[in-house]
């Protein structure tokens, strides 16, 4: 089975500081995606980043960035000198390959807020 | 390009009624995903469609049911409902296979 975790329920820090958020996964799978996801007040969510299991390359995509790991199957992600607007539910996600469409196992989420 | 939309935003429903909620997808997208989110329970999958056809099925009872048409449009259905239900339904779209997922504001629905 698979499964995501994301230890940090919420996390508050004050605007310009970074901030990174943890994500673990589970999968028995030597074929898979990882995607982290952020759920403004509006309600949609966004996606950020995706990232396939060959691929440990990390990357710095603007103010974000991320650190793959499938030795300690962690996929964290980065947030360099925080603002206002990012605050929102953020959503670590595991996709297995297989034959039988998309589906997606979303972390329970991390709440950051981002003071001024 | 105009992203995905979900209708409607809001619903207050009885118990022990139904519901159809409605996903227009971006154009072009042929996947089509629902998920329910709920305080309790997170995120969670319900179904996926891609060209009319029902390719994977969450752990739900069958009081849920879906549908996509030809254009890609898909509907949702909730039969009987019940308190439990109330929740965020959230619409995704795709290109298919492991690309990732545009998704829409979602419908609130209020069971009372």
């Amino acid at each position: 089975a698979q499964k995501v975790t994301q230890a940090q329920t919420e996390i508050s820090v004050v605007e310009k500081e970074d901030v990174t958020l943890d994500c673990v996964y589970e999968t028995r799978d030597t074929t898979y995606y990882l995607f982290w996801y952020k759920q403004p007040p509006s309600g949609e969510l966004v996606f950020l980043i995706r990232r396939n299991s060959f691929d440990e390359q990390n990357e710095i995509s603007g103010r974000y960035s991320w650190n793959f790991q499938k030795s300690t199957s962690s996929f964290n992600f980065t947030i360099t000198a925080s603002q206002v607007v990012d605050s929102a539910v953020y959503f670590c996600a595991l996709s297995v390959a297989d034959n039988y469409g998309q589906n997606f196992v979303f972390g329970p989420g991390t709440r950051l807020s981002v003071l001024p | 390009k105009a992203g995905v939309t979900q209708t409607p935003r809001y619903l207050i429903k009885t118990r022990g009624q139904q519901v159809t909620l409605s996903c227009s997808p971006i154009s072009g997208h042929r996947s089509v995903s629902w998920y329910q989110q709920t305080p309790g329970q997170g995120l969670q999958f319900l179904f996926e469609y891609f060209s009319e056809t029902q390719r994977n099925k969450g752990n739900f009872p069958g009081r849920f049911s879906g549908r996509q048409f030809s254009n890609s449009r898909s509907e949702m259905n909730v039969s009987t409902l019940e308190l439990g239900d109330s929740a965020l339904y959230l619409c995704a779209s795709s290109l298919g296979g492991r690309t990732e997922a545009f998704f829409g504001q979602g419908t609130r629905l209020t069971v009372v």
